[in-house]
């Protein structure tokens, strides 16, 4: 069965380091991929997707990632978080194809402190 | 253009009870999808549905369903209600379902909080 596995529960850092939230799945079939956000009180937000070409996808609010098929991985980059980063990322993959149904991780728990 | 909108936004019942949730999606979206959002198992999938057809169906209990009217409005119900459906019920919309195309994104409203008591 398709699993979506995010290594990183809990993230804190200092305002302006780097982040990358790992995503790894299993699917060895064509897959779309995504990176949600969810800020305190609010709802799901895309952040990025990929569904084919350059695997390299820029986002909004200056995130990227990158797709490594040969390693299924699809991981989340941004070089300096501020405090407003503070959020919940999920990770989600959707087969290519096939209906609308998201496979989500356990997503990560991000803290930025000022 | 608006968002998905779900309501009630807040539920309380007791176990044993029965619950329906419903969903507006974006206008012109003509899929839904149903996500249960639990800080134990995280975003699990219910259900989807486009154009009044159910085309996928998580691994959760026959106490679980669904439909889809014609103007794309969908409503879940939840019969016999036990302790462990406390969750956030999330309802995503979109343009279209992945048989037509792939390249499709969902939009997410902002959930029905149901506490079962």
């Amino acid at each position: 069965a398709q699993s979506v596995s995010q290594h990183n529960h809990h993230v804190i850092l200092s305002e302006a380091a780097s982040l990358e939230l790992g995503c790894n799945y299993s699917y060895g079939g064509t897959v779309n991929l995504f990176w949600y956000v969810q800020y305190p009180g609010q709802h799901l937000q895309l952040l990025l997707k990929y569904f084919s070409g350059d695997p390299l996808v820029k986002g909004i609010k200056g995130f990227e990632a990158e797709f490594i098929k040969s390693k299924f991985s699809f991981n989340l980059r941004k070089p300096s978080v501020q405090w407003s980063d503070t959020a919940e990322y999920f990770c989600a993959v959707k087969r290519w194809g096939a209906t609308n149904k998201l496979i989500f991780g356990t997503g990560t728990l991000l803290a930025v402190q000022p | 253009k608006a968002g998905v909108t779900q309501t009630p936004r807040y539920l309380i019942k007791t176990r044993g009870q029965q619950v329906t949730l419903s969903c507006s999606p974006i206008s012109g979206h003509r899929s839904v999808s149903w996500y249960q959002q639990t800080p134990g198992q995280g975003l699990q999938f219910l259900f989807e549905y486009f154009s009044e057809t159910q085309r996928n169906k998580g691994n959760f209990p026959g106490r679980f369903s669904g439909r889809q009217f014609s103007n794309s409005r969908s409503e879940m119900n939840v019969s016999t209600l036990e302790l462990g459906d406390s969750a956030l019920y999330l309802c995503a919309s979109s343009p279209r379902t992945s048989g037509i195309s792939s390249y499709n994104e969902q939009f997410f409203g902002p959930g029905t909080r149901l506490t079962v008591l």
